[in-house]
C-alpha cells in the first residue's frame, strides 16, 4: 500500500513568491495534518483537515493557507515567501482526528527560499 | 515555549549498547506519547506510543518508561545497532486535538 505522498520533493523560490505543496494521504485516510520542520527542529503543527474542514491552526501568519479536496488529498499554500520559509514541510494522515491520534508522514517537501 | 523538552541533543553510543533519550513535559492535558524516528530525507516514522495508564511499553528492542507524576518520559533502546543511527524525536498531544508537540530532537549515532 503506498503511503503518504508528497510533491514536488524539492522546491527553489525567491523572497515574494508563492508556492502550493500537494499531499495525498493514505488510501481511507480521512485527516491531513500540515508540519514545518526548520532544520535541526523538531516539526511545528501549522494546520490539521479533515473531511474538509479546518480542524485545528498553529501560531503561524495568514501567509499560510490549505485546504482540503473531497479525496482527501491537500494542498498547503505559502504567499509573500520569506527566508525564514525555508524548511522541509511534511504532510501527515490519520483516518480521522480521533485516531488514536497515531499519524503517518510522508517523506516531505524541501522548500528553500532564495 | 517549548511544550515538550528533549535531551540529549546528540548521543552517541557503542554497537550493543543502550540508547536513552529522555523528555519532559508540562502540560497534564497531554495523554498520548509517541516516539518517531527520521532518517536524512525522510519524514519522521512512528516508532512506538504510550498513554499514561501505563509506566511502561516495550516493542522488541525498543522501549518507553513513563513516569507520571514527574511528566517526564524516556526511550530506551537495547542492543543498539547502526541502522539505530537516525534523528529520534518525542511528542506529545491530547486526544482529540491530534496536532502533536514534537521535541527538539536526538541525533543518535551508533559506532560498530
Amino acid at each position: 500500500d503506498a503511503g503518504v505522498t508528497q510533491s514536488p520533493t524539492h522546491l527553489i523560490k525567491t523572497r515574494g513568491q508563492q508556492v502550493t505543496l500537494r499531499c495525498s494521504p493514505i488510501s481511507g485516510h480521512k485527516s491531513v495534518s500540515w508540519y514545518q520542520q526548520v532544520l535541526g527542529q523538531g516539526p511545528q503543527f501549522i494546520f490539521q483537515y479533515y473531511e474538509k474542514e479546518e480542524r485545528g491552526r498553529g501560531n503561524f501568519p495568514d501567509r499560510f493557507s490549505a485546504r482540503q479536496f473531497p479525496n482527501y488529498s491537500s494542498e498547503l499554500n505559502v504567499n509573500a515567501l520569506l527566508l525564514g520559509d525555508s524548511a522541509l514541510y511534511l504532510c501527515a494522515s490519520s483516518f480521522s482526528p480521533r485516531a488514536n491520534n497515531e499519524q503517518f508522514f510522508g517523506p516531505g517537501t524541501r522548500l528553500t527560499v532564495l | 515555549q517549548q511544550q515538550v523538552k528533549q535531551s540529549p541533543q546528540s548521543l552517541i553510543v557503542q554497537k550493543g549498547g543502550i540508547s536513552i533519550i529522555n523528555c519532559a513535559y508540562e502540560n497534564t492535558a497531554f495523554d498520548y506519547f509517541p516516539w518517531y524516528q527520521q532518517f536524512p530525507g525522510k519524514g519522521p516514522a512512528l516508532l512506538i506510543a504510550i498513554r499514561p495508564d501505563v509506566s511502561e511499553k516495550k516493542e522488541g528492542r525498543f522501549t518507553i518508561s513513563f513516569n507520571k507524576s514527574a511528566k517526564q518520559f524516556s526511550l530506551h533502546i537495547m542492543d543498539s545497532q547502526p541502522g539505530d543511527s537516525a534523528t529520534y524525536f518525542c511528542a506529545a498531544s491530547i486526544t482529540g486535538a491530534n496536532n502533536l508537540f514534537f521535541g527538539t530532537g536526538t541525533r543518535l549515532t551508533v559506532i560498530p
